[in-house]
Order: C-alpha cells, then structure tokens, then sequence
C-alpha cells in the first residue's frame, strides 16, 4: 500500500527557530512536493523535486528550502521561521511516468509562536 | 501562471441529493484536471481525474465534465451518502508539467 509519512502531525516553535519538516515515501516514487494549506486558499505550492538533489521552485518558495540528499526522503526548512509560516504543511509523491497522481502524507501543522 | 478558482466554498445537500462543485481555469494550456477529496484529519486522495480529450469521465456515482473553450470543468456526485461529506480540491496542470495548481476547496457536507 502506497505511503507518504511527515515526522510530526502538530508543531510549535518560536519566530526566528529554524524548522525542519520531514517526508518520506515509501514507493519508489521520482516526484515529490511540498505544499501548505490554509483556509479559503486551497494549497499552494512551496517546492517540488524530480530527482535526488534536484528541486524546482514552486508559487510561494519565499522564506523556505528544500533538501533531497535520498529519493525517498524531501525535507521542507523554514531557515528563521515567522509567524505568518503558520500553516498545514502537506507533503505528496508521484511516479514520474503514466498517472499523474499525488499521494499525499497527514500533514504537520505547524504554529509559529 | 494558471489560476483555479473554485464555487462553492461550501455546499449542503442531504443525503440521496445530487452535488456539484465548479472549476475554472486560466491557463488555456492545462491539459489535465484531477480532483481530490480531503477527510478530516488526512491528506488529500484522488477521486477522479479527466484529461482534455475527454468531455466527460464517470466512476460510480462520481462523474466529471470539462469544456476546454470555457475553460471549467466540474465534480458531479449523485446519490449523496454521509461518507461523502468532506473538502473537495479541483486542480490543473499543464502538460508535462507534474506540479498542480488548486483551486480553494469546497466543503461539502451531506446531512442524514
């Protein structure tokens, strides 16, 4: 059975901490996805990454990194975190050939204190 | 880029009635429009998808339609049951471009 899994489900830190949220699949999945959810605006894209150490920026990249040092682990990093970074984070994988279809982890909800 | 918005935000129907949520897009280039249920406490899931050379793609009681010239497409579930009740996400990307773009949400909630 298809499995994306985040480290944590709820966050709290402090503004200016450095956060690191974690991903990992377990599908042998090419594509993965970082993306934060929050009311009345769906989910946006933060970064998303091809291959090993490959990551694309996505529409909201401001204010956070990404690492994919394995294929199957991409780390999401909020260098000095804000208040306005509390959100839903959501993590998703994808085959990169046939179906287009993202799997998605819990999410980690983060609060910036 | 594209931009996908989406009607309603929420929507109440009772159960055995028939729901839709609506998409638009901007992007006349986007070729592919998934939509994606959300449980509470869960990641979004897959529930249908539909490709621009399709008008229309039914599974059970979830069907999808498209029109590329008005660019909107829309999740039609007939025979509501409680289960049903949940956010539903319409979504576009581009052709060979695996990222997606989604619209706002709809919470969909199906009274007994």
């Amino acid at each position: 059975d298809v499995k994306v899994t985040q480290s944590s489900r709820y966050l709290v830190k402090r503004t200016g901490e450095k956060v690191f949220l974690e991903c990992v699949q377990d599908m042998d999945h090419e594509n993965m996805f970082w993306y934060r959810q929050d009311p009345g605006l769906g989910l946006r894209l933060i970064y998303f990454s091809y291959d090993v150490k490959m990551k694309e920026k996505g529409d909201i990249p401001e204010g956070y990194s990404v690492s994919r040092e394995k294929k199957e682990r991409f780390s999401l990093i909020l260098e000095s975190a804000s208040t306005n970074q509390t959100s839903m984070y959501l993590c998703a994988s994808q085959r990169s050939r046939g179906n287009y279809e993202q799997y998605f982890g819990p999410g980690t909800r983060l609060t910036v204190t | 880029g594209e931009n996908v918005e989406q009607h309603p935000s929420t929507l109440s129907v009772q159960e055995g009635d028939s729901a839709v949520i609506k998409c638009t897009y901007s992007d006349s280039a986007s070729n592919y429009f998934p939509w994606y249920k959300q449980e509470l406490g869960k990641g979004p899931q897959l529930i249908i998808d539909i490709r621009s050379n399709v008008g229309e793609k039914k599974d059970q009681r979830i069907a999808v339609t498209l029109n590329k010239t008005a660019k909107h497409f829309s999740l039609h579930i007939t025979e509501t049951q409680p289960e049903d009740s949940a956010v539903y996400f319409c979504a576009a990307s581009i052709t060979g471009r695996r990222a997606l773009t989604f619209g706002s949400g709809t919470r969909l909630q199906v009274q007994p």
